[in-house]
């Protein structure tokens, strides 16, 4: 599986945007870009996802550079409840690898009041 | 809209004793249905998934199994536990919609191995 790597913590104050890099240099072609955050004591819940162009939807936007090689999940107005463990991740498009995600340790996000 | 249950919300359990945990999802057909792990102060870590009734998937050789005896009901057993078992079970489901298999998570379940 394609890895990607994240800073381990960010911090954010309340009503500030958040941007959260992910670097993913050996994607492939076919390769999805998914998002997920896991509050505390919850399951993950999915964030957002996309293949090449930005993304937006009612949680956030997902900016993806335009090698792929890189994405930034962008929080417009952080809030409390935004304080979670975010995760990016590569889902391949083929296979087994059309249905498994690998977590990995993601970016710990803090949102100061 | 898609439901996902996950029964108990904690257990605690003997080492040696066995174990059943159960997984449904309402309002989808025929969905992805995984099985995570997630040891305290770990990452998630898939442990099964299954694409259809009685079609299971093991990601990694351990003391589990699963099961899948209906379309939307997914059995995470043991018949032994051991302490190393101890973790947060998360169930999640996922349908090809728009390509992207995103996945949906249960309220898992908390597990302690005494």
């Amino acid at each position: 599986d394609a890895k990607t790597t994240q800073p381990n913590s960010m911090e954010s104050n309340e009503e500030e945007p958040v941007h959260l890099p992910c670097n993913h240099s050996t994607i492939s072609g076919t390769d999805y870009i998914h998002w997920y955050r896991q509050l505390p004591s919850q399951g993950p819940e999915y964030v957002i996802h996309g293949l090449t162009s930005n993304v937006n939807n009612r949680m956030a936007s997902l900016a993806i550079a335009e090698d792929r090689k890189s994405s930034t999940l962008i929080l417009h107005r952080a809030t409390l409840r935004d304080a979670a463990v975010y995760y990016c991740i590569l889902r391949g498009n083929s296979g087994g690898s059309n249905y498994k995600l690998t977590f990995g340790k993601g970016t710990l996000l803090t949102v100061n009041p | 809209s898609q439901t996902i249950h996950q029964w108990p919300a904690t257990l605690v359990q003997p080492v040696g004793s066995p174990l059943s945990l159960e997984c449904t999802v309402e309002g989808t057909s025929n969905p992805n249905l995984y099985w995570y792990r997630q040891a305290a102060g770990r990452g998630l870590q898939l442990l099964f998934y299954s694409v259809g009734i009685g079609q299971i998937s093991s990601e990694v050789p351990q003391n589990l199994s699963a099961s899948r005896p209906q379309d939307r009901q997914f059995i995470l057993s043991s018949k032994k536990l051991l302490l190393s078992d101890s973790g947060f079970y998360l169930c999640a489901w996922s349908t090809l919609t728009g390509g992207a298999y995103e996945q949906y998570f249960g309220p898992g379940t908390r597990l302690t191995v005494t």
